[in-house]
């Protein structure tokens, strides 16, 4: 199973752009890499999931580089309501949560 | 649909007790799960399935059984429940396997005393 690394916490302002990197060195050729989100009391919900190059969404952007070792979240800016959990899962045949980063959006 | 629904919401057991964490879906989802979720940390994985009558363990699955007898029912039981188990309890599904998009249902907070 490939483990994940990201960072435990991370701090923004409002308006700014956020990119959360998550290291993956065992990443299998079959796995894909997918980022949860989650606010306090509640369960994680899908944001978006690449396998490479780049991905994005009306939410975020995924940029995975061609090794595949890595990716980066990229959230445009952000606003208040993005203050939550975000976890980097790579998998094959069950999801694996790690710690997730925790990011913290100033006003 | 209502999605993934988890009962109860909360509850208190003393140690030693036995108990049934209800997680049901209306999506036709073939991938449940079941995670805890301790205080501060991330989601571990208790026991998986990939169908109906197919159950596997996960990360954590020492003093929970689960089963699937339905598409749609994925219950976790606690079979002599310990302060060790408590924590939050998420339930999930995807259609067919998990690394597509998991839904998760609202959790299940568990007290053991």
């Amino acid at each position: 199973l490939a483990k994940t690394t990201q960072p435990i916490s991370m701090d923004s302002y409002e308006g700014q752009e956020v990119n959360i990197t998550c290291s993956h060195n065992n990443i299998a050729t079959n796995d894909y890499i997918t980022w949860y989100q989650q606010f306090p009391s509640q369960g994680p919900r899908f944001i978006i999931q690449g396998y490479k190059t780049k991905v994005t969404n009306e939410v975020a952007s995924l940029f995975i580089p061609a090794d595949r070792k890595s990716s980066t979240l990229s959230l445009p800016r952000v606003s208040l309501s993005d203050t939550a959990v975000y976890y980097c899962l790579v998998n094959t045949g069950k999801l694996i949560f790690g710690q997730g980063t925790t990011l913290q959006v100033k006003p | 649909n209502a999605g993934v629904t988890q009962t109860p919401k909360f509850q208190v057991l003393k140690t030693g007790q036995s108990m049934t964490l209800q997680c049901a879906q209306d999506m036709n989802h073939e991938y449940m799960s079941w995670y805890r979720q301790d205080p501060g940390m991330g989601l571990r994985l208790i026991h998986y399935s990939v169908g109906a009558g197919i159950t596997d363990q996960g990360e954590v699955p020492n003093g929970y059984n689960v089963s699937r007898s339905t598409t749609e029912d994925f219950p976790l039981r606690l079979l002599s429940a310990a302060p060790s188990q408590t924590s939050v309890y998420f339930c999930a599904s995807s259609y067919s396997r998990a690394q597509e998009t998991q839904y998760f249902g609202p959790g299940t907070r568990l007290l053991v005393l």
